[in-house]
């Protein structure tokens, strides 16, 4: 089993939808999770922290679940610009080590 | 000043070449990293160093050698590349090696 798993992409939707990503990973002594974007060709940038149970950054919400090993990344009202690869990333506590996952491909349309 | 910097944007060199990628930031980061990403794939860690000292080294051939001359930079020379090696080179940057920050990365290519 992948140390971080996601949803195989690509995910092809509308402007204005509302689309939700979903990780899972199998340490159960991860402690930080991760929500990373990065677009073609250029390096990933920091989207969102999933430190608690959660949070919310404008149209973008996060969840952990830490019973389920699961955490997901909801986005609402689309926009052209979201098209992007997410990356879900966990540290494990060792070090410093993230562990990223391969990533989901969103491609927002007109 | 939020970023890290990398130099050069761009890089050719045959397998016989000794070349050095740079990285800098300005953050006051005591964390910093190489990673390794080809196409349509995550970032692969190569090496970490934390407080100017390498804590890991992801069991990386020795034709990659880092350097971390002091806490602002972060050097990976280079030498007697294969061209599978041919992939963009990222460095990252963090305060609490939780959330890293990474810079825009060396296109490598070996021909």
């Amino acid at each position: 089993r992948k140390e971080v798993e996601q949803d195989p992409g690509p995910f092809n939707v509308p402007e204005g939808a509302t689309v939700a990503f979903n990780c899972t990973y199998s340490n159960s002594a991860s402690q930080s999770f991760f929500w990373y974007r990065q677009d073609c060709r250029k390096e990933p940038k920091l989207l969102m922290s999933v430190y608690s149970s959660g949070n919310e950054d404008g149209r973008f919400t996060a969840q952990l679940n830490r019973a389920s090993q699961y955490i997901s990344l909801l986005i609402r009202d689309s926009k052209l610009s979201d098209s992007a690869t997410y990356l879900c990333v966990v540290n494990t506590g060792t070090a410093s080590k993230l562990t990223f996952g391969t990533g989901t491909r969103l491609q927002v349309t007109l | 000043d939020t970023e890290v910097t990398q130099t050069p944007k761009h890089l050719v060199m045959g397998m016989t070449n000794k070349k050095s990628l740079k990285c800098e930031q300005h953050m006051g980061h005591r964390a910093m990293y190489w990673y390794k990403q080809k196409a349509k794939k995550p970032p692969e860690l190569m090496f970490v160093y934390s407080y100017e000292k390498l804590s890991i080294n992801e069991s990386v051939p020795s034709r990659f050698s880092p350097e971390c001359p002091n806490s602002s930079l972060l050097n990976l020379h280079l030498h007697a590349l294969q061209p599978e090696d041919s992939a963009l080179y990222l460095c990252a940057s963090s305060r609490s090696g939780n959330e890293q920050f990474f810079g825009p990365g060396t296109r490598l290519t070996v021909l």
